[in-house]
This record gives structure tokens, C-alpha cells and sequence, in this order.
């Protein structure tokens, strides 16, 4: 039963360039979570998708978007990247719309230079 | 604001005992919260989850509490070990208007040190 996948691990930017982020849920599950993580803090709510839409946004700028396929699986993408947009970036997966218990990957470790 | 935060950054136990991890929630609406474990270079790791109609809830070696009263959340790792090593993070999900589920709202987390 495969977890969380995320890809790439590791990604090299320079500020006012765009990146794309992959995620595959966990098997089974529909419903995909974005978070933020800064080093030393925890991870910071982006936004939600589920059936292809956001259902769900945090506090975070028109900057990061998504976009959720029929398979489950989901992209973040980020404009104009700043030095702060240096973070691990996590998914989770989550069954249903209202089922509250997130399962994370990887993370993707990004640097803005 | 932050609606979940965490009594103390790091906490260094010995090999063998008990680890308790305590952490505080503001909003009084939140009806379900979880722990996570979060090992250096690796995502977080579900431990355990307790719904707000719960004041107790134990899994292997851990317990979770919950005291509504006076909004505290508690982990207790049993007989700790060196693999238990991680930052440990409460989260919690606030019920959505839509009804739906929004995102988790997570504290900054505590170091759980273990002593040979």
C-alpha cells in the first residue's frame, strides 16, 4: 500500500522564477492538503483540493496555486518565488472531504536563491 | 493568530522513561486534534488523534489527554526510546462553516531529546 509520494525531493530556484511541486495521495484517499514549513516551525495550512477543486485556502498570496487530477494526484505552483518561499513543502492525503485525518509524504525541500 | 502552541521547545528525557508533551489550543470550536512525530528530514508522522468528545484516547505506548476546561492537550510516550527522537507537533481542525474540513492549524512544535 503506497503512502504519500512527492516529487522532486530537493529544488534549486532563483527568486522570480516558477516552480511546480507533484504529489500523489495515498492510496485510496481523495483529498489533498499543501502545507508550508519553514525551518524550525510547523507546517503552515496552503490550501485543500478535493473532485478538482479548492475547497480549502490558508493565508498565503494568489502567488500559489493548484490544481487536482482526476487521479487524485495534485500540483503547487508557485510564481515569482521570493527568498521567503524557502520551505519544505508538504502534502497529506486525507479519504473524503470531511475526514480529518491527514497522512503526509516527503516534503519537498526548496531553496530560492 | 496562532490558535496551537506548545509549553516547551525541547525536552530531554532518560532512556526508559515516560516523555510528556503538553500543548495548549485557544479556540474552544476545535473538535478534533492529532500528534504528529517529525524526524529530521522526513514528513510528519500520524501518532495518535482524539475528537473533542473524548478526554482520553491510548495507542501503543502512547496516551493522548484532552482537558477541554482549561483547552490542553497532552502525549505521553511510555518507557521512551532513542527512536522516539523527533519533533512532536499538535495540530488541531476547527469545524468548517461549509461544513467541510478546513486545514490542520499546527503549533511550532517540541524537541524530544532522549538521554542514553
Amino acid at each position: 500500500d503506497a503512502g504519500v509520494t512527492q516529487s522532486p525531493t530537493h529544488l534549486i530556484k532563483t527568486r522570480g522564477q516558477q516552480v511546480t511541486l507533484r504529489c500523489s495521495p495515498k492510496s485510496g484517499h481523495d483529498t489533498v492538503s499543501w502545507y508550508q514549513q519553514a525551518l524550525g516551525q510547523g507546517p503552515q495550512f496552503i490550501f485543500q483540493y478535493y473532485e478538482e477543486e479548492e475547497r480549502q485556502r490558508g493565508n498565503f498570496p494568489d502567488r500559489f496555486s493548484g490544481h487536482q487530477f482526476p487521479n487524485y494526484s495534485s500540483e503547487l505552483n508557485v510564481n515569482a518565488l521570493l527568498l521567503g518561499d524557502s520551505a519544505l513543502y508538504l502534502c497529506a492525503s486525507s479519504l473524503a472531504f470531511r475526514e480529518e485525518t491527514q497522512y503526509f509524504g516527503p516534503g519537498t525541500r526548496l531553496l530560492v536563491l | 493568530g496562532e490558535s496551537v502552541g506548545l509549553h516547551l521547545p525541547t525536552l530531554s528525557v532518560q532512556e526508559g522513561d515516560n516523555s510528556i508533551i503538553n500543548c495548549a489550543y485557544s479556540n474552544s470550536a476545535s473538535d478534533y486534534f492529532i500528534w504528529y512525530k517529525q524526524e529530521s528530514g522526513k514528513g510528519p508522522q500520524f501518532i495518535i488523534d482524539i475528537r473533542s468528545n473524548m478526554d482520553k484516547r491510548q495507542g501503543q505506548r502512547v496516551t493522548v489527554l484532552l482537558n477541554k476546561t482549561v483547552k490542553h492537550l497532552s502525549l505521553q510516550i511510555a518507557a521512551t526510546q532513542p527512536g522516539d527522537s523527533a519533533v512532536y507537533f499538535c495540530a488541531e481542525i476547527l469545524p468548517n462553516s461549509g461544513g467541510g474540513a478546513d486545514g490542520l492549524t499546527f503549533g511550532k512544535g517540541t524537541h524530544l531529546i532522549i538521554q542514553p
